[in-house]
């Protein structure tokens, strides 16, 4: 199983300012089969990036994605308000389909 | 859009089995990957298993032999059913889309499930 952990476990920022969330997993992921979701609140998880570099449907361009072989990145540039949330990267090369156990991204 | 539903009990009792249903909005039931997800209160995300329409599925191994998923593509429906249930099986029970070797596109809303006596 690849275990995904994440870092760090908390980031405190403004708004305006750029986060940087790290995903590192356990072994290679092939084919750049990384994704990233956020989760607020009682709400289920949103689909922000696929494939490493890809957004999702409706995704603003402030949110990117990079990286590949274990190390991946999800960078958000000038955060607004309804950023603060909770990050988790999902890796689905490899069954079972791992979870990192999330970035919890406050305004500082 | 695909849209995505959360039905069953939200409490079962210590030893006996969960079982939920997710309905899905269209015709789709054909053409994606069906997903369970599982997150206990304050805490992570947990991929249980899925199901294809031709009934092909994956587990996660963590969960042993206790889960099953089937599917029933006439009733646009997919189900989870989780044996000898404990307290440690309490959480929100999400199903969601995904394609083959692909991230989970849409997600339902989630339903709480209470292991308790």
């Amino acid at each position: 199983e690849i275990v995904l952990t994440q870092s760090p476990g908390t980031l405190s920022l403004s708004p305006g300012e750029r986060a940087t969330l790290s995903c590192r997993a356990s072994q290679s992921i092939s084919r750049t089969y990384l994704g990233w979701y956020q989760q607020k609140p009682g709400q289920a998880p949103r689909l922000l990036i696929y494939h490493t570099f890809n957004r999702a449907t409706g995704i603003p361009d402030r949110f990117s994605g990079s990286g590949s072989g274990t190390d991946f990145t999800l960078t958000i540039n000038r955060l607004e308000p309804e950023d603060f949330a909770v990050y988790y990267c999902q890796q689905y090369v490899f069954s079972p389909y791992s979870f990192g156990q999330g970035t919890k991204l406050e305004m500082k | 859009q695909v849209q995505l539903q959360e039905s069953g009990p939200g409490l079962v009792k210590p030893s006996e089995t969960l079982s939920l249903t997710c309905a899905v909005s269209d015709d789709s039931i054909t053409t994606y990957y069906w997903n369970w997800v599982r997150q206990p209160p304050g805490k992570g995300l947990e991929w249980i298993g899925s199901i294809y329409y031709t009934g092909n599925t994956k587990y996660n191994p963590s969960l042993g032999s206790r889960v099953t998923m089937s599917i029933d593509t006439s009733r646009r429906e997919f189900s989870l059913r989780l044996s000898s249930v404990t307290a440690a099986d309490t959480a929100v029970y999400y199903c969601a889309s995904s394609h083959y070797d692909s991230s989970f596109d849409y997600w339902g809303q989630g339903t709480l499930v209470t292991v308790s006596s």
